[in-house]
């Protein structure tokens, strides 16, 4: 099936850094969703974007949908210990295909 | 809010066992998915189903079989566990046709010995 590509892999940060990670399709994506999944839990919606150019926020994240439709990209400012976890985007692969490609994630950890 | 429950949180089980894993979703969703999430490789695609007794093989399918009886219950069967079927399991629903966003349960972590 077809893979979304996220990167980085993993970040270490301090708290109160900004962070940036994105993710990148070979073909044209219709909806791009952002989600975080705690250690042990399943993954939780964050944001979700329809529109090429759509800059969305949600407290301290901002994700905004690539102009080519092929990206998308999320920022979370002022990183907080809360934030650890892993972050996947995700969107459907076909224009009416309701099944959800999700990218391989982002672990992001914060150091003390 | 919507609320999908899995059935357990930690499953042993042991090799050639027939496991089931439970899922139960309370808000009508027409969709429901069966995903597994190994480190480095994402979340894969097992079987999707879009209606009750509606089911299509998503991207991992080898090994594993479903049921969809009820609208608000899917299950994911191992028929065979093999210890290469040791993972975390997630069951996820979502709205279909209008509604793409798919909500996700807490989670299975199976270990198959």
């Amino acid at each position: 099936g077809q893979q979304l590509n996220q990167s980085p892999q993993s970040m270490f940060i301090q708290e109160g850094e900004d962070v940036s990670m994105n993710c990148t399709s070979s073909s044209i994506f219709n909806t791009w969703l952002w989600y975080k999944q705690d250690p042990g839990e399943g993954p939780v919606l964050l944001i979700a974007l329809y529109k090429a150019g759509e800059l969305t926020s949600n407290g301290r994240l901002t994700a905004q949908f690539g102009i080519t439709r092929k990206d998308s990209f999320l920022n979370i400012s002022a990183s907080i210990p809360s934030d650890v976890g892993i972050y996947f985007c995700a969107g459907p692969p076909h224009f009416g295909n309701e099944k959800l490609t999700f990218g391989t994630g982002t672990r992001l950890t914060i150091i003390p | 809010d919507v609320k999908v429950t899995q059935s357990s949180r930690y499953l042993v089980k042991r090799t050639g066992e027939k496991v089931f894993l439970e899922c139960v979703q309370d808000m009508d969703h027409e969709n429901m998915f069966w995903y597994r999430q190994d480190p480095g490789l994402g979340l894969r695609l097992i079987y999707f189903s879009y209606d009750v007794k509606m089911k299509e093989k998503g991207d991992i399918p080898e090994g594993y079989s479903v049921s969809r009886e009820k609208k608000e219950r899917f299950s994911l069967i191992l028929e065979s566990a093999s210890t290469n079927q040791t993972s975390m399991y997630l069951c996820a629903s979502s709205l279909g046709r209008t509604g793409f966003e798919a909500f996700f349960g807490q989670g299975t972590r199976l270990t198959v010995v």
